[in-house]
């Protein structure tokens, strides 16, 4: 069964340190996967989307790495602001149409002063 | 802002009823999808329209339809509400159909059903 579990359910860190975010999936074929910020009660916002070629993919203080072999990602969080609290959401595309986009529940992260 | 538009922003109705969501996708999008995010959920794919013509579907209920126009506008037509029905329904936009492309997200119409 296709599957994208996330790690931790949530997180509360102070403003200023890092955190990372843990994905394993288990969708097979694999297109690409991608990762969301989605805001309380607002849409999904892309992060990053990488490919099976591709390893690791920076958008700011956004860092996402993908291991294909071990079906498994991360995303890093640098220096992290008050804004950055959210959901994050780790999406796997098992190819062809984007109806094949498999989601996971997300990682609430509540950035703390 | 995305620039998919999704009204109403919110909508409260009682069970047995009938709602229309509206979508309009971001400009030179051909590709539009619908999202039902209930509390506590991931998103699931309810189905995917691709220049006015169904392209995928997804755990749609029957009681549910939907529908994309000549203008590339879609709707959401929910019909025999219940209770379980309250969520988040998200519309999303593409250029391609395929699952390569970035996918743009409205925000959302928040639907109760008391």
């Amino acid at each position: 069964k296709n599957q994208v579990e996330q790690s931790p359910q949530s997180l509360i860190i102070l403003e200023g340190k890092n955190c990372t975010l843990q994905c394993n999936y288990t969708v097979s074929p694999f297109s690409n996967l991608r990762w969301y910020k989605q805001d309380t009660g607002r849409g999904p916002v892309s992060l990053t989307i990488m490919t099976f070629s591709e390893n690791t993919k920076s958008n700011g203080r956004y860092t996402a790495t993908l291991d294909a072999d071990t079906k498994q990602s991360s995303l890093h969080i640098t220096a992290s602001q008050l804004s950055d609290s959210a959901s994050y959401i780790c999406v796997v595309s098992g190819g062809g149409s984007q109806g094949n986009l498999i989601f996971g529940k997300g990682t609430k992260l509540s950035v703390k002063p | 802002d995305s620039g998919v538009t999704q009204t109403p922003k919110h909508l409260i109705t009682a069970t047995g009823q009938r709602v229309t969501l509206r979508c309009s996708p971001r400009s030179g999008d051909l590709s539009v999808y619908w999202y039902q995010q209930s509390l506590d959920q991931g998103l699931q794919f309810l189905i995917q329209y691709y220049n006015g013509e169904e392209r995928a579907k997804g755990n749609i209920l029957e009681r549910f339809s939907a529908q994309q126009f000549p203008d590339l506008h879609s709707e959401l037509n929910l019909s025999s509400l219940e209770l379980g029905d309250s969520a988040l329904y998200f519309c999303a936009s593409s250029v391609i159909q395929t699952n390569t492309g970035e996918l743009f997200f409205g925000e959302g119409s928040r639907l109760t059903v008391l």
